[in-house]
């Protein structure tokens, strides 16, 4: 697993309430991703952090923040949670494995239901 | 547009059976393809990795096919097994460097039944 850890595993939350999902590593690895899985789509990009502090938006940035303040969390809100945003998140580092070539490595999932 | 089409949606075979999972990608410019396969209520795992180069490779019971020419790929699975029922994503990554984009197709649900 890369040494990812998501927090928490599940969660139930109320339309219109702020909402925190946590990914952190023990490997030091300098990107990190979150991505949504939904049915009938594709793992989904959401944000990405490239380093402390630098984060860029993903292909369904809409409605969601991301923070990264040391190099092992990296950090994804709901700011006003809605229905859509029931999902399965998934984060991600990135491995370098030499010759330019990169592995993505991804946590086991947070079930987010929004009521 | 970047895109990765993945056939068929869903497939059921026995165990013990051989399956072939298919890879359709528009990805430009390509710099590698990755089969990942994901068990429910997990995270992907990748299971093999083909660049532009390499036409075919396998990982114990899993073969893994590239024809960059016509942008398809296949994974075929051998001698089918309970522990095979699951989500199997290709994911294509495009150029730009190390960190190009990865283009996740929908998945095919393989059901393994005894």
């Amino acid at each position: 697993d890369a040494g990812i850890t998501q927090s928490p595993r599940h969660k139930v939350t109320e339309t219109g309430t702020p909402v925190t999902l946590r990914c952190h590593q023990t490997e030091n690895h300098r990107y990190m991703y979150w991505y949504r899985q939904d049915p009938g789509h594709g793992l989904r990009l959401i944000h990405y952090s490239y380093g402390v502090k630098d984060t860029d938006k993903g292909e369904v940035s809409d409605g969601y923040s991301v923070s990264r303040s040391k190099t092992e969390d990296f950090l994804l809100t709901l700011e006003s949670a809605t229905s859509s945003q029931t999902s399965v998140y998934f984060c991600a580092i990135s491995l370098s494995l030499g010759q330019g070539d990169t592995e993505a490595f991804f946590g086991q999932g947070t079930r987010l239901t929004v009521v | 547009k970047n895109q990765v089409e993945q056939s068929p949606q869903s497939l059921i075979i026995l165990e013990g059976k051989n399956c072939t999972l298919q890879c359709n990608y528009t990805v430009s410019p390509f710099s590698n393809l990755r089969w990942y396969k994901q068990d429910t209520g997990r995270g992907p795992v990748s299971l093999t990795i083909m660049t532009f180069s390499e036409n075919t490779k396998s990982n114990g019971r899993y073969t893994a096919t590239l024809d960059a020419d016509t942008k398809q790929s296949s994974l075929h699975i051998t001698a089918s097994q309970l522990s095979d029922s699951a989500s199997y994503i290709c994911v294509v990554r495009g150029g730009g460097g190390s960190q190009g984009n990865l283009i996740f197709g929908k998945g095919t649900k393989l059901s393994v039944k005894p």
